[in-house]
């Protein structure tokens, strides 16, 4: 099973700051890397697949980077509703995501 | 609009059963692979199921193989999430998603509680 772990767990910064999410997998998964956001009662929403490619409707502000086991998701400008959980989740072997990123107000 | 309703969630006692439903709409369904994902409240999520777009081949998370069985009936548009033997761990919303390569459609979930 590929494990995936992000850091930090907790992200605490003001709108207007950017973010940097990091996920890491304990085996190579090429590109096969996706983030998700997800709010409270709410689904989670895909953001960026294949690594760097934004989902139909995400904003410019969100943009992912990386290859084989280490990948980031920056946010360039914290809006107000960008304040959630992040999820990364691979697709190499089988689907396993990684705990999640709380991105908080400070 | 693509849409994904789940159905079927409940209080169940460790050892029983329950079938979840997800009826889908607003696409054509006999065409895409589903999945079942589960989140443990205020916990992560959790792949658990994936089944093909003809119901012939099907993968389970190594915690529910042997004890929960995908299907899907594509005359109805209806993906079903058979659970048997459940315990405590289960507990969790279950989401119906499709996906092509990635989830990129969710249902709102349905809560599954397994206590005495």
């Amino acid at each position: 099973e590929i494990v995936l772990t992000q850091s930090p767990a907790t992200l605490s910064l003001s709108p207007g700051e950017r973010a940097t999410l990091s996920c890491r997998a304990s085996q190579s998964v090429s590109s096969y890397l996706a983030w998700y956001q997800q709010k409270p009662g709410q689904a989670p929403r895909l953001l960026i697949y294949d690594a760097s490619n934004r989902a139909t409707g995400i904003p410019a502000r969100f943009s992912g980077s990386g290859s084989g086991t280490d990948f980031t998701l920056t946010i360039s400008s914290l809006e107000p509703e960008d304040f959630a959980v992040y999820y990364c989740q691979q697709r190499s072997n089988l689907f396993t995501f990684g705990p999640g990123t709380k991105v908080d107000i400070k | 609009e693509v849409q994904l309703v789940e159905s079927g969630g409940g209080l169940v006692q460790p050892g029983g059963s329950l079938r979840l439903s997800c009826s889908a709409s607003g696409f054509t369904f006999s065409g895409y692979l589903m999945h079942w994902v589960r989140q443990a409240p205020g916990k992560g999520l959790v792949w658990v199921s994936r089944i093909n777009s003809d119901g012939s081949d099907t993968s389970y998370a190594d915690s529910v193989k042997g004890r929960f069985t995908i299907s899907r009936d594509n005359a109805k548009n209806t993906l079903f999430l058979q659970m048997n033997s459940l315990r405590a761990e289960d507990t969790a919303v279950y989401y119906c998603t499709r996906a092509v390569s990635y989830f990129n459609f969710w249902g709102q979930g349905t809560l599954v509680t397994v206590s005495s």
